[in-house]
């Protein structure tokens, strides 16, 4: 069976402060790793697909990296907002052609 | 532009008794389907997916089936509920298949069964 942990399971930070959290996979067979943002009340909205070692994706404030030889993905958020509150989720793509999800990374960020 | 709508938005049901969750997609075509769960302190597992009318592929044996009778349809059915079948339920589409396939995701539905 396939894992994807991600940590830490819950983050709470004040408002300007920047954060990031990990995802971690099996680094043999990959193939690509998927990044989420579920915000309460709305459906799961993807941010960056990865597919290359050393890949490194930015959307506004949100950034992240992937090391495939390790198995880990960071997500980084510059400078917290309350509307960056979200659960990410990360999700590998396995080898039968399927998303493998993480339990997700909870985030509150506090004005 | 492309929608997906899922009903009902809660549902709570007995043991015992059959389900049927609907979720439909507008605004393109042949589409890949999917259904997920998200069981409580679990991450979202994917049950079924489809690649067209007729096809469905299953994840994980359970009780649960699902239907694709046409290309933007897709129902997940069970006959006889289980307790462990409670969760939250998430239709998903995707157009290019392959590693870089982004899903996008209905509302959900909640199904709590008792």
């Amino acid at each position: 069976i396939l894992n994807v942990e991600q940590s830490p399971q819950s983050l709470h930070v004040q408002e300007g402060d920047s954060t990031n959290f990990t995802c971690s996979f099996p680094s043999s067979n990959f193939y690509a790793l998927h990044w989420y943002r579920w915000e309460t009340a709305k459906s799961p909205e993807a941010l960056f697909v990865m597919t290359l070692n050393g890949d490194e994706k930015k959307k506004g404030r949100i950034s992240a990296t992937l090391n495939t030889k390790e198995g880990y993905s960071y997500l980084y958020i510059k400078g917290s907002q309350p509307e960056d509150s979200a659960t990410y989720l990360c999700a590998f793509f396995e080898s039968q052609g399927n998303l493998i999800f993480g339990k997700g990374t909870k985030l509150s960020v506090k004005p | 532009s492309q929608t997906i709508h899922q009903w009902p938005a809660t549902l709570v049901q007995p043991v015992g008794s059959p389900l049927s969750l609907e979720c439909t997609v507008e605004g393109t075509s042949n589409p890949n389907l999917y259904w997920y769960r998200q069981a409580a302190g679990r991450g979202l597992q994917l049950l079924f997916y489809s690649v067209g009318i007729g096809q469905i592929s299953s994840e994980v044996p359970q009780n649960l089936s699902a239907s694709r009778p046409q290309d933007r349809q897709f129902i997940l059915s069970s006959k006889k509920l289980l307790l462990s079948d409670s969760g939250f339920y998430l239709c998903a589409w995707g157009t290019s298949g392959g590693i870089k396939e982004t899903q996008y995701f209905g509302p959900g539905t909640r199904l709590l069964v008792l």
